[in-house]
């Protein structure tokens, strides 16, 4: 059974200053989802990693993918307020299926 | 392009009272579909998911159930709601067969017991 596991589960962070929160899981998975929440919203598709050293970019978040380590990194440079929210990271399965993590909020204070 | 409704938005059910919540699907055909719920600061438990008509697959035991009564419509179901039953459920879609696509979800349904 998949197990997906995230931590911290919130993180202060600056604004301006560059952070990367992590991703763990914790068996064979070929691939790895991101999400974004808003509080109160759904969720919002950011990245989907589909092989070991994948790593994609939209604006000042990146992400990447490690098969071997089974450890999935969300690098956030420059944080702006925009950024606030929580990100889940999902290691998929059988028919699609998802496990999601527990999330990592993100707070940016000025 | 594609679409997925969620509805009602919040609800408000006292405990024992039934249950239903529906999602649509528009713009696409077959496509796999799950109802998660998501309790208050925690993460996404999947509930149900579907890979076609009256096929419904349950991941975890609970007084909830799942209905396909067509291709593109889910519906989740409850003959007497718990306590237990609060918190945010959110449906998703995602194409048939295709791994390299996330879940898409839609607004969600916010239910409180009383």
């Amino acid at each position: 059974e998949l197990k997906v596991e995230q931590n911290p589960l919130f993180l202060s962070m600056q604004e301006g200053k560059n952070y990367t929160i992590y991703c763990n899981y914790s068996t064979t998975s070929d691939r790895l989802y991101w999400y974004r929440q808003d509080p109160g919203k759904s969720l919002e598709s950011l990245f989907v990693l589909l092989s070991n050293g994948a790593v994609k970019q939209e604006g000042r978040l990146m992400a990447s993918l490690d098969t071997k380590a089974r450890l999935s990194t969300l690098h956030i440079t420059a944080a702006v307020h925009d950024l606030s929210a929580t990100y889940f990271c999902a290691g998929g399965g059988a028919n699609s299926k998802l496990t999601f993590g527990k999330g990592i909020t993100l707070s940016v204070r000025p | 392009s594609q679409t997925i409704h969620q509805w009602p938005a919040t609800l408000v059910q006292p405990v024992g009272s039934p249950l239903s919540l529906e999602c649509t699907v528009e713009g696409t055909s077959n496509p796999n579909l799950y109802w998660y719920r998501q309790a208050a600061g925690r993460g996404l438990q999947l509930l149900f998911y579907s890979v076609g008509i009256g096929q419904i697959s349950s991941e975890v035991p609970q007084n909830l159930s799942a209905s396909r009564p067509q291709d593109r419509q889910f519906i989740l179901s409850s003959k007497k709601l718990l306590l237990s039953d609060s918190g945010f459920y959110l449906c998703a879609w995602s194409p048939l067969g295709t791994f390299n696509q996330p879940q898409h979800f839609g607004d969600g349904t916010r239910l409180s017991i009383l």
